[in-house]
């Protein structure tokens, strides 16, 4: 079956401007993850839905970050006024069961100029 | 808090050789669960073994085997007779059963970049 899927797989925005990342997971995936991978780095939390809310927004690193999933399949990260520090790959993954393995899509390169 | 240590940054081996990954982890709880993902140069994780903290059972597959030692934290992971497609930045995370509102988020370490030289 089809993995999980982002899209754009690549975004380059000047500073100050606003983007939308959008992930699709992986069909009757319940629980749907958001990370943040710089380069060098392993990738880190930023939220957590079960359905359709948001169960976990601890990692967000402030409030220009914000992520919907209206129908508890496709969701969208979404940052506002875009700064140069916001630069890194978005990684998305889903799980069937939280706990268990997470499977992750191929990520969304953001590079804000 | 979780933390997961992966010491080597680096590793280069000449194809056929064995080779371990170190992994060494933190956590409060009694519950978790214990990950090694690898990420080619293609980008995407892959995700390899999941094991939880009270199944201590050593596993193999096929040329990959995984060692967890709760009374060392590790969670090591040897690769036998490396091949050049193993090279890869391998990653050991950890996720606990009751922290951020039962998410199970994967806390992952700074990763290792193994080089299987031909």
């Amino acid at each position: 079956g089809a993995g999980v899927s982002q899209t754009p797989s690549n975004k380059v925005t000047e500073k100050g401007k606003y983007v939308e990342l959008r992930c699709d997971p992986i069909s009757g995936h319940t629980a749907l993850y958001w990370y943040r991978q710089s380069l060098g780095q392993g990738p880190e939390f930023l939220i957590y839905f079960q359905g359709t809310g948001a169960a976990d927004d601890s990692g967000l690193p402030n409030d220009r970050f914000f992520a919907v999933r209206p129908e508890g399949s496709v969701s969208t990260l979404k940052i506002q006024r875009t700064e140069r520090g916001d630069s890194a790959v978005y990684l998305c993954a889903s799980s069937g069961t939280p706990g268990r393995e997470q499977y992750f899509g191929p990520g969304t390169r953001l590079t804000v100029t | 808090a979780q933390k997961v240590t992966q010491a080597q940054t680096e590793i280069s081996v000449v194809e056929k050789e064995d080779v371990t990954l170190d992994c060494v982890y933190e956590t409060r709880d009694t519950t978790y669960y214990l990950f090694w993902y690898k990420q080619p140069p293609s980008g995407e994780l892959v995700f390899l073994i999941r094991r939880n903290s009270f199944d201590e059972q050593n596993e193999i597959s096929g040329r990959y085997s995984w060692n967890f030692q709760k009374s060392t934290s590790s969670f090591n992971f040897t690769i036998t007779a490396s091949q050049v497609v193993d090279s890869a930045v391998y990653f050991c995370a950890l996720s606990e059963g009751y922290s951020g509102a039962g998410s199970y988020q994967l806390t992952f370490g700074k990763g290792t970049k193994l080089s299987v030289i031909p």
